[in-house]
């Protein structure tokens, strides 16, 4: 059984510090997935990692992929209140002729000043 | 970019009754297409597999006599509750992916749609 787990599952932070959180995933794949969740909507893209090595940056977020490892983090730089939101990330499952998501159960970020 | 919509974004209903929720892609075509369940503060758990032309496929633990997935066309997928009930409430969110012949395939996820259950 595929299992995708993030920690922290909540983080509360000062404005201006930097923080990371990590997702740890149990089968291989070569692709993760980072999403971002406002209450009450739905998911937004925020990363997709193709490769082992995989570093990909916008604006305060990285998200950097390790597959021997089986680990990814997102790395928060300088946190403003915007940030506030819930964090998932997530590996592909074959289903059928295409790939769904297997989800982390989010880490519920809040930035505080 | 490609957009998938959802009708519709809530609703409520009464205890016993039926819900038809519509995910569409507006601008590609999905042979495939996702089913989400996430309850309050919870994760995104998969539900089923909707395939064009062919029977859904259902994640273990999910009733498929409850949860009727129809993929009516290319671009459309209709989920159907049934007998809904107040733990049934939740927020259902589609997903087509946009198939590119390659490992890059994108996924694209519908607004969701809260459903309330009296």
């Amino acid at each position: 059984e595929l299992k995708v787990e993030q920690n922290p599952l909540f983080l509360s932070m000062q404005e201006g510090k930097n923080y990371t959180i990590y997702c740890n995933y149990s089968t291989t794949s070569d692709r993760l997935y980072w999403y971002r969740q406002d209450p009450g909507k739905s998911l937004e893209s925020l990363f997709v990692l193709l490769s082992n090595g995989a570093v990909k940056q916008e604006g305060r977020l990285m998200a950097s992929l390790d597959t021997k490892a089986r680990l990814s983090t997102l790395h928060i730089t300088a946190a403003v209140h915007d940030l506030s939101a819930t964090y998932f990330c997530a590996v592909d499952i074959f289903r059928n002729s295409g790939y769904a998501l297997n989800f982390g159960k989010g880490t519920s970020l809040l930035v505080t000043p | 970019g490609a957009v998938v919509s959802q009708h519709p974004s809530w609703v409520i209903c009464k205890s016993g009754t039926s819900v038809k929720i519509e995910c569409r892609s507006l601008d590609f075509q999905a042979t495939t297409m996702f089913w989400y369940r996430q309850f309050p503060k919870q994760s995104l758990m998969l539900m089923a597999t909707s395939n064009e032309g062919s029977k859904a496929t259902y994640e273990q633990g999910v009733e498929k006599d409850k949860f009727l997935i129809n993929h009516a066309s290319l671009t459309l997928s209709t989920l159907t509750v049934t007998s809904a009930h107040p733990e049934d409430s939740s927020f259902y969110i589609c997903s087509a992916p946009q198939l590119s012949g390659t490992s890059t395939d994108t996924q694209y996820f519908g607004p969701g749609t809260r459903l309330t259950v009296l």
